[in-house]
């Protein structure tokens, strides 16, 4: 099975920064690397998949890079309501791994 | 518009079973893969298992890989995961989702607990 790591855990951060979260493939995995939300006591929202690619009605601030092994989610300017815990998934193989979360603290 | 809502979670003992149901509408069912993801309290996500949109090809976690079985109803616009043998680990909130490779729409989930 493939294990994906996000770097850090978690982090502390002001409205208006610029954020920052990795995520390391244990193998590539080409660009099959998506990005979720979660606020506590919420379902998981969907930010980004194919590694880059906005789903419909997420705000622009948030963008994915990488591909093969690494991977990075930013968030140009941190809103209020993006303070949550963000998580990374492969889709390349089954099964369909999550990183262990990156919670945005303030 | 689009709509899942999981049920049949509760608390059971260790060894027990238990069937979650998750009953969608607002598309076309059959046209879909499904997944289930799950949440033990304070942790964070784990995939489980998913499903192709005629049932013909189906994967799953290491962790549930022959006590668990995904399923589908196409005529009833349901999912089924059936969980045997069940362990205190498995305790989570378990949450439908739509599509395979990625999540857009998901459920509200349903807790299981496992605990004698």
């Amino acid at each position: 099975d493939i294990q994906m790591t996000q770097s850090p855990s978690s982090l502390s951060a002001s409205v208006g920064d610029r954020v920052t979260i990795s995520c390391r493939a244990s193998q590539t995995i080409t660009f099959y690397l998506n990005w979720y939300q979660q606020k506590p006591g919420k379902a998981p929202k969907l930010l980004i998949y194919s590694a880059s690619t906005l789903q419909s009605g997420v705000p622009s601030r948030f963008s994915g890079s990488g591909s093969g092994t690494d991977f990075t989610l930013t968030i140009s300017s941190l809103q209020p309501e993006d303070f949550a815990t963000y998580y990374c998934q492969q889709s390349y193989s089954a099964p369909y791994t999550f990183g262990q979360g990156t919670k945005v603290e303030i | 518009q689009v709509q899942l809502v999981e049920s049949g979670g509760g608390l059971v003992k260790p060894g027990g079973s238990l069937r979650l149901s998750c009953e969608v509408s607002g598309f076309t069912f059959s046209d879909y893969y499904m997944t289930w993801v799950r949440q033990a309290p304070g942790k964070g996500l784990e995939w489980v298992a998913c499903i192709s949109g005629r049932g013909g090809n189906i994967h799953y976690a290491d962790s549930v890989k022959g006590r668990f079985t995904i399923s589908r109803d196409n005529a009833n616009n349901s999912l089924f995961l059936q969980m045997n043998t069940l362990r205190a680990e498995d305790t989570a909130v378990y949450y439908c989702a739509r599509d395979g490779q990625w999540l857009i729409y998901w459920g509200q989930g349903t807790l299981v607990t496992v605990s004698s």
